[in-house]
């Protein structure tokens, strides 16, 4: 089974502009979850998609948002962005229930000058 | 809020020592527990888990972690590391509504 996908890879952008990242899951599974890593705060959630609602949100501004298609695939979008939203985002997926085991995706890493 | 701790920021063992890395958790009902590692420029990969049953687990590469519920503790141990195992190592804890991870722990090997 091919794993977890994101695209972009890498990305810049300037203060201001706004970002959208992409999430294909592994095949059959049906939840999503985003997190923020960053060297001084780690590991961070951002939110989780199942069946195309978002079941969980952690404690981001509004600026971040996201959502979910009937096929699974996730996009993250980050408006108006600021010098500190540099960082990897990463994309998990599981098959369903948010306590089984999530696998993780390479990262977007982005880059606000 | 269930909060994860990793007291140990950095770790640097000579290759063959013996390994243990710290992980306490808070919070007081059912929980599922992972570590996971990510190698230089790799993403994140999942080294072990604990949903129930025997406390000792294994993972891959010689790794195992020991849940001792009365500590809300799930350290990872190595008998005996290699240079390869040089990377980040992260505890995670799902409870009822996402996973949370610790801050990590850099672990350096030296040959």
């Amino acid at each position: 089974k091919a794993g977890v996908t994101q695209t972009p890879r890498y990305l810049i952008k300037t203060r201001g502009q706004q970002v959208t990242l992409s999430c294909s899951p592994i095949s059959g599974h049906r939840s999503v979850s985003w997190y923020q890593q960053t060297p001084g705060q780690g590991l961070q959630f951002l939110f989780e998609y199942f069946s195309e609602t978002q079941r969980n949100k952690g404690n981001f501004p509004g600026r971040f948002s996201g959502r979910q298609f009937s096929n699974s695939r996730s996009e993250m979008n980050v408006s108006t962005l600021e010098l500190g939203d540099s960082a990897l985002y990463l994309c998990a997926s599981s098959l369903g229930h948010h306590k089984e085991t999530q696998y993780f995706g390479p990262g977007t890493r982005l880059t606000v000058t | 809020a269930q909060s994860v701790s990793q007291h140990n920021h950095h770790v640097i063992l000579s290759e063959a020592a013996s390994l243990e890395l710290g992980c306490n958790y808070s919070y007081g009902g059912t929980v599922n527990l992972f570590w996971y590692v990510q190698y230089p420029g790799q993403h994140l990969q999942l080294l072990l888990k604990y949903f129930s049953g025997d406390p000792l687990v294994k993972g891959i590469k010689g790794f195992e972690a020991e849940f001792i519920k009365s500590k809300f503790s799930f350290n990872l141990r190595k008998p005996s590391v290699q240079w390869s195992d040089t990377a980040e190592y992260f505890c995670a804890v799902n409870s009822d509504e996402k996973l949370t991870f610790g801050t990590g722990t850099r672990l350096t090997i030296i040959p």
